[in-house]
């Protein structure tokens, strides 16, 4: 199985920027795709997608989001945050099966 | 609007089994794969079953091989997950989701609780 692997938490202050990682234990990249996803959930709610295919914006997701990354090494980068950014992202793989998510990073107001 | 409600959690025993149902509405629901995906309280998100949408090919994480089933009708619009054997760790809100051409979630349901307990 491809292992994401997210660091648990990260603090920010308002209107600056968070970038948040996510590596994964094998490519998920192909012919040219990139195979990794972006979600954001708030609590007591479901999960919203946010970045699919690397990089590419959700429809109605705010610019202030944006995916980057390659191969292994992802990051989904909020610029600035805003007090409603404040959840649980968490990134998943479908370059093979079983698709796997993240562990999630929290993001906190500093 | 995409509409995914499900149905059919509650508290059950270990060993038992339990079928939740997803009602769709609102796109062509024969046109998508569909999925089941699940978080433990306080926990992160895993995927635990896909369906093609012909329902002839199944995908499962070694977690819940061979206990649990997924299974959809297409002329009724409705997604299943039948699971069986059911254990302490299944314990989760299971959300159903409809799924893009290249596997990541475009819409998820509210979700169920499903509590495996005695």
């Amino acid at each position: 199985d491809i292992v994401l692997t997210q660091s648990p938490a990260l603090a920010v202050s308002l209107e600056q920027r968070a970038t948040i990682s996510c590596k994964t234990s094998q490519n998920v990249d192909n012919y040219g795709i990139s195979y990794m996803h972006w979600y954001q959930q708030k609590p007591g709610q479901q999960p919203k997608l946010l970045i699919y295919e690397g990089s590419n914006l959700a429809s109605g997701i705010p610019a202030r989001f944006s995916g980057s990354g390659s191969g292994t090494d992802f990051t989904l980068t909020i610029d600035p945050v805003e007090a409603d950014d404040i959840a649980t992202y968490y990134c998943q793989q479908s370059k093979d099966y079983p698709r796997t998510f993240g562990g999630g990073t929290k993001l906190e107001l500093k | 609007e995409v509409q995914l409600v499900e149905s059919g959690g509650g508290l059950v025993q270990p060993g038992r089994s339990l079928k939740l149902s997803c009602a769709a509405s609102g796109f062509t629901f024969s046109n998508y794969y569909m999925a089941w995906v699940r978080q433990a309280p306080k926990k992160g998100l895993e995927w635990v079953a896909t369906i093609s949408t012909s329902g002839s090919r199944t995908y499962y994480p070694d977690s819940v091989k061979g206990r649990f089933t997924i299974s959809r009708d297409n002329a009724k619009s409705s997604l299943y997950l039948q699971m069986n054997s059911l254990k302490s760790e299944d314990t989760a809100t299971y959300y159903c989701a409809r799924v893009s051409y290249s596997s990541y979630i475009y819409d998820w349901g509210q979700g169920v609780m499903v509590t495996v307990s005695s």
